[in-house]
């Protein structure tokens, strides 16, 4: 049961910028807890993309950032290519006391 | 590097309870400010969170499962793991075990690499 809506799939031509976005309610982003991106390719676990305020762990290219604003949040993928297209979770906390994910969305690169 | 391995039966019956441990590698369980997590997949849909143990055992739940789920540690083998109760066909799903940083409201990383558990008689 996603807290966090996703909108199902997006889709850019190699080289260009996508955003997905990651829309919550007062009892999570809106309430202040952080975002958290993964993505996932087919048939392997998520891996973490981003996390806490815009920060990338080792390896994970400049191209991807987030940003967050009242009770949503966006990933953006500049430059986008081949290797990225995968599904992309947000994740984040709710104050119901549990954690939360987006519905997903597959990014398709054209 | 740690890396984290699901272990348990990939088919379950109706009714019964869901047994399933991870096993962790390449760092200690008791080590402080980690919440090893559970979270699962069912099939062609997104993630939900199932729930997490504190190194000092403390747990937290997701509400809708609550009464169902258990988490435990043992530190002595390094593993936790995830009991699920009075299963039915829509406990079908991948389950991950993972490790939660940044606190309660963190992040998971790294992620087990999956065990997907069948309910069916």
């Amino acid at each position: 049961q996603s807290v966090l809506t996703q909108p199902p799939s997006v889709s850019g031509a190699p080289g260009q910028r996508v955003t997905i976005s990651c829309t919550g309610s007062s009892s999570n982003i809106g309430a202040g807890y952080d975002v958290h991106w993964y993505h996932q390719l087919p048939g392997t676990a998520p891996k973490l993309l981003m996390y806490g305020k815009n920060n990338r762990p080792s390896g994970v290219p400049d191209r991807f950032s987030g940003s967050k604003s009242g009770t949503s949040a966006s990933l953006a993928i500049t430059g986008l290519q081949a290797e990225d297209e995968a599904d992309y979770y947000c994740q984040s906390y709710d104050s119901s006391l549990s954690g939360v994910f987006g519905t997903g969305t597959k990014v398709t690169v054209l | 590097q740690v890396q984290l391995q699901e272990s348990g039966p990939g088919l379950v019956k109706p009714s019964q309870t869901l047994s399933l441990t991870c096993t962790v590698s390449g760092g200690s369980i008791s080590s402080g400010g980690y919440y090893w997590s559970w979270i699962r997949q069912h099939p062609g849909k997104g993630l939900e969170w199932i729930g997490y143990i504190y190194y000092s055992g403390s747990t937290y739940y997701n509400p809708s499962l609550k009464s169902r789920v258990t988490i435990s540690v043992d530190t002595s083998k390094n593993q936790f793991s995830l009991k699920l109760s009075s299963v039915t066909a829509a406990d079908t799903a991948v389950y991950y075990c993972a490790r939660g940083l940044g606190g309660a409201t963190g992040w998971f990383d790294p992620w087990g690499q999956g065990t997907l558990v069948t309910v069916s008689s």
